[in-house]
């Protein structure tokens, strides 16, 4: 089946660093992939829309220059998390699908920790 | 926007005990349903989902949801739960606009089910 790959799954930084978070489609290809971050004892909440080859879509409210949001190839997406601070700490997933419907696939997740 | 409203954050139950967690949603329009588990340790997958014809729709591992339009709800159900059936349960829905859309999700509901 299909597989997502994210990585690291886990990584803790200290204030005002940045942070790179892949998101690679191991045996397809992925036309778009989604970012969603969670907060303790709340809902994934979608924070933006990447299409490989094109800028990423933020849903309201996330900071496009704070999560920056590369989909260089077919394969891979990166979130990149800039000058990090305490309240950026949660869970990060992405997803990816290969085209239109088809179902999405989820990657394990970035528990990311900022000191 | 819509959203994804789950009733129960938690859920105890016996073995053999039938299930059923509701889901409802805020959109007056086409929407795309589905419920996605997360069982320990593992990632989110897809349970089953609804996009049209047949209000009930059967997915893996003996679950089935039914839509009901009226009432905006899309309730996930099994007659008899085994203990491995322990994990975390979201709905989800999006709006089918030809492109490829996030998810929105509920809180997700955690299942616990007991020997």
């Amino acid at each position: 089946g299909a597989v997502v790959s994210q990585h690291p799954s886990w990584v803790i930084c200290k204030s005002g660093t940045s942070v790179k978070i892949e998101c690679r489609s191991l045996d397809f290809q992925a036309t778009t992939m989604f970012w969603y971050r969670q907060f303790p004892k709340q809902s994934l909440m979608l924070m933006a829309t990447s299409n490989e080859g094109s800028k990423a879509t933020y849903e309201q409210g996330v900071e496009k220059d704070k999560f920056l949001i590369n989909h260089a190839s077919l394969t891979l997406s990166t979130l990149t998390v800039t000058s990090a601070h305490p309240e950026d700490s949660s869970f990060y997933i992405c997803s990816a699908r290969i085209q239109g419907n088809s179902p999405l696939h989820f990657g394990n997740g970035t528990r990311l920790t900022v000191t | 926007a819509q959203s994804v409203s789950q009733h129960n954050h938690h859920v105890i139950l016996s073995e053999a005990a039938s299930l059923e967690l509701g889901c409802n949603y805020s959109y007056g329009g086409t929407v795309n349903l589905f419920w996605y588990v997360q069982y320990p340790g593992q990632h989110l997958q897809l349970l089953l989902k609804y996009f049209s014809g047949d209000p009930l729709v059967k997915g893996i591992k003996g679950f089935e949801a039914e839509f009901i339009k009226s009432k905006f709800s899309f309730n996930l159900r099994k007659p008899s739960v085994q203990w491995s059936d322990t994990a975390e349960y979201f709905c989800a829905v999006n709006i089918p606009k030809g492109g490829a859309d996030g998810l929105t999700f509920g809180k997700g509901t955690h299942l616990i089910i007991q020997p």
